[in-house]
């Protein structure tokens, strides 16, 4: 198994407090991605990391901020949690850039927002 | 928005029989995966196939692509109840980077 550690597993927490989600690896990957899992949608891009400070945006970036200061961690921060982050998290670690490699998935952290 | 969507969302076999699912997807691609993802676990790259192929196969695994149909079916042999889980198809909607969009899943449900 790839070497990819997410904290917290699970969190409840109120609307409008700050989250921050933790990934973890072991690999020394080079790409990290914060996807967002929802009934009825599948798997969603939130931010995506190429580099030690590098991140862009993903398809449902709206609400969220990621910060990567080292090539092992990516962190992921609701700032001020709303109900419709509710959702289970899932990091992922992907060693190539190029289009044909494939992703390694964590354990996922399931948020509820109240 | 969805690249893919599976078909059917949820299918229920016997051990033995065989599992077809299907995705469609809507813009190009370079490559197409499937990934699984077992009850409350993180997902598992099962196969990818590039848009020059038209049909892999690994193990029991079976898969097609038929890029005209924006089209691609995983069909999972001789079924066992290990395979309950959900499948997921994933393009990279010919981003050139590794910024895979899932389509909805396939719940799968193996029965003895």
């Amino acid at each position: 198994d790839a070497g990819i550690t997410q904290s917290p597993r699970h969190k409840v927490t109120e609307t409008g407090t700050p989250v921050t989600l933790r990934c973890h690896q072991t690999e020394n990957h080079r790409y990290m991605y914060w996807y967002r899992q929802d009934p009825g949608h599948g798997l969603r891009l939130i931010h995506y990391s190429y580099g030690v400070k590098d991140t862009d945006k993903g398809e449902v970036s709206d609400g969220y901020s990621v910060s990567r200061s080292k090539t092992e961690d990516f962190l992921l921060t609701l700032e001020s949690a709303t109900s419709s982050q509710t959702s289970v998290y899932f990091c992922a670690i992907s060693a190539s850039a190029s289009n044909t490699g494939e992703l390694f998935f964590g354990e996922g952290s399931r948020l509820t927002v109240l | 928005s969805q690249q893919g969507e599976e078909d059917p969302q949820a299918l229920s076999i016997q051990e033995g029989e065989n599992a077809t699912m299907n995705c469609s997807y809507k813009t190009s691609i370079n490559n197409l995966q499937w990934y699984r993802q077992n009850s409350g676990r993180g997902l598992v790259h099962l196969i990818l196939i590039r848009s020059n192929e038209r049909e892999k196969h690994s193990g029991r695994l079976r898969v097609t692509l038929d890029t005209s149909k924006k089209s691609s079916s995983l069909l999972i042999t001789a079924s066992r109840a290990a395979d309950t889980a959900s499948y997921f198809c994933a393009t990279d909607a010919n981003t050139g980077f590794q910024k895979l969009v899932f389509g909805t899943g396939t719940r799968l449900l193996v029965s003895p």
